[in-house]
């Protein structure tokens, strides 16, 4: 299987300030038909994972611009500039170009 | 608006089955996409066990293969998690979803004697 390794665990981060999350493939996460199934997730507290952003960059409907995703290959990142306190939650990378799908282990976003 | 909900007990015992459905409504099942089952353990591990697709066929997490069958009943717009012999490492909060798209709130299912 597809091994996600995220970074950090977790991250202390004030009001207002920039988080950086890696998530790093054991393999090249480009399909066959040339797109990247990499997405990200965050669950808040007591709910069900979002979909923040499909396919390495491209946030998912209503997912405000504060949001980023960037990379190719092996290695991604989700930004989140300006940090509210709706953002606070466990951030999740998914690979589905490889089969069976496999999570990252989950980053922790708290406020400092 | 699409909506999927989980349901089914919430304690089985060791070497049980557990058994979950998924009720969906704003969106037909058999239209298209994957419908998949996904859970949580203790601590933050997710794990993705399988889906069914819109045409019926199924994709199991080898990791499982054995003890897994998902179905589904198209005239009730559900599908259905069977897993079999459970252990306690089962103990998880059990997630349905579209295509890893859309979730439903989850169901905790504790294995446990």
């Amino acid at each position: 299987d597809v091994v996600l390794t995220q970074t950090p665990v977790s991250l202390l981060i004030s009001l207002g300030g920039q988080a950086s999350i890696s998530c790093r493939s054991s393999q090249s996460l480009v399909h066959s038909n040339g797109n990247t199934y990499l997405h990200w997730y965050l669950q808040k507290p007591g709910q069900s994972p979002q979909l923040l952003i499909y396919q390495v960059s491209n946030r998912f409907s209503g997912i405000p611009d504060r949001f980023s995703g960037s990379g190719s290959g092996t290695d991604f990142t989700l930004k989140i500039s300006r940090v509210e306190p709706e953002d606070l939650g466990v951030y999740y990378c998914l690979q589905r170009t490889h089969n069976p799908p496999t999570f990252g282990a989950g980053t922790k976003l708290e406020l400092k | 608006e699409i909506q999927l909900q989980e349901s089914g007990p919430g304690l089985v015992k060791p070497s049980q089955s557990l058994s979950l459905t998924c009720s969906v409504t704003g969106y037909t099942i058999t239209s298209g996409y994957d419908w998949s089952w996904i859970r949580k353990f203790p601590g933050n591990k997710m794990e993705w066990m399988g889906y069914i697709s819109y045409s019926g066929s199924t994709n199991y997490n080898p990791s499982l293969k054995s003890r897994i069958s998902i179905t589904r009943d198209t005239s009730k717009n559900q599908f259905f998690l069977q897993l079999n012999s459970v252990t306690t490492e089962d103990t998880a909060t059990y997630y349905c979803a579209r295509a890893t798209t859309y979730w439903g709130q989850g169901t905790l299912v504790t294995v446990s004697s």
